[in-house]
């Protein structure tokens, strides 16, 4: 199975930070990326696909770029209602597989 | 809108078989594949596999010894069978769907999860 490695675990920031995720594949996995936020209690909810594209309905304020083995979620100006766990996932390669998750609070 | 909503019991004795329903409204079940994917508490996602309309599936070999998914097209919905449970498969099971668009393997809607605890 490809592992996704993410980093950080957790991470802590102030309403209008600038927040990075990275998210590392054990393999070359082209830009077959996802990211997804959860909040407490939901289900996850698809922010972008194919590494950068920015879903229907998603503040402009995510982001995400990479290809390859690397990738980078950002949040360009934190808000309060960003609170959550976010993930990556790889679907390059069967089975899908998702990274440990990035626990986002708000400072 | 598509809806996703997982029906199923809550508790199920250890050895015995976990047994869920996902029925999909707002789309055809044939537009797509249908994936299970679960989260123990306070743990990431595991994705379970996933199955198409006529029935094609593809489990996650940690799973597939026990696995099995079947499709009823005429009601719009997708089931999961895990045999012989454990502690360990207690978890909020999600159903979602796998989009073809841009690429499958897209985990566009999710179902609310339904948590399922193995005990005795």
């Amino acid at each position: 199975d490809i592992q996704m490695t993410q980093s950080p675990s957790s991470l802590s920031a102030s309403v209008g930070d600038r927040v990075t995720i990275t998210c590392q594949a054990s393999q070359d996995i082209t830009n077959y990326l996802n990211w997804y936020q959860q909040k407490p209690g939901k289900a996850p909810k698809l922010l972008i696909s194919v590494a950068s594209n920015l879903e229907t309905g998603v503040p402009s304020r995510f982001s995400g770029s990479g290809s390859g083995t690397d990738f980078t979620f950002t949040i360009s100006s934190l808000q309060p209602e960003d609170i959550g766990t976010f993930y990556c996932q790889q679907y390059d390669v069967l089975p899908y597989t998702f990274g440990q998750g990035t626990k986002l609070e708000i400072k | 809108q598509v809806h996703l909503q997982e029906s199923g019991p809550g508790l199920v004795k250890p050895s015995e078989t976990l047994s869920l329903t996902c029925f999909v409204s707002g789309d055809s079940i044939s537009s797509s594949y249908w994936s299970w994917i679960r989260q123990p508490a306070g743990k990431g996602l595991e994705w379970i596999g996933r199955i198409d309309s006529d029935g094609n599936t593809y489990y996650n070999p940690s799973l597939k010894s026990r696995v099995t998914m079947s499709v009823d097209t005429s009601k719009n919905q997708f089931s999961l069978n895990l045999r012989f449970v454990t502690a360990a498969d207690t978890a909020v099971y999600y159903c979602a769907r796998d989009s073809i668009k841009p690429v499958l393997g897209t985990l566009d809607y999710w179902g609310q999860g339904s948590l399922v605890t193995v005990s005795s």
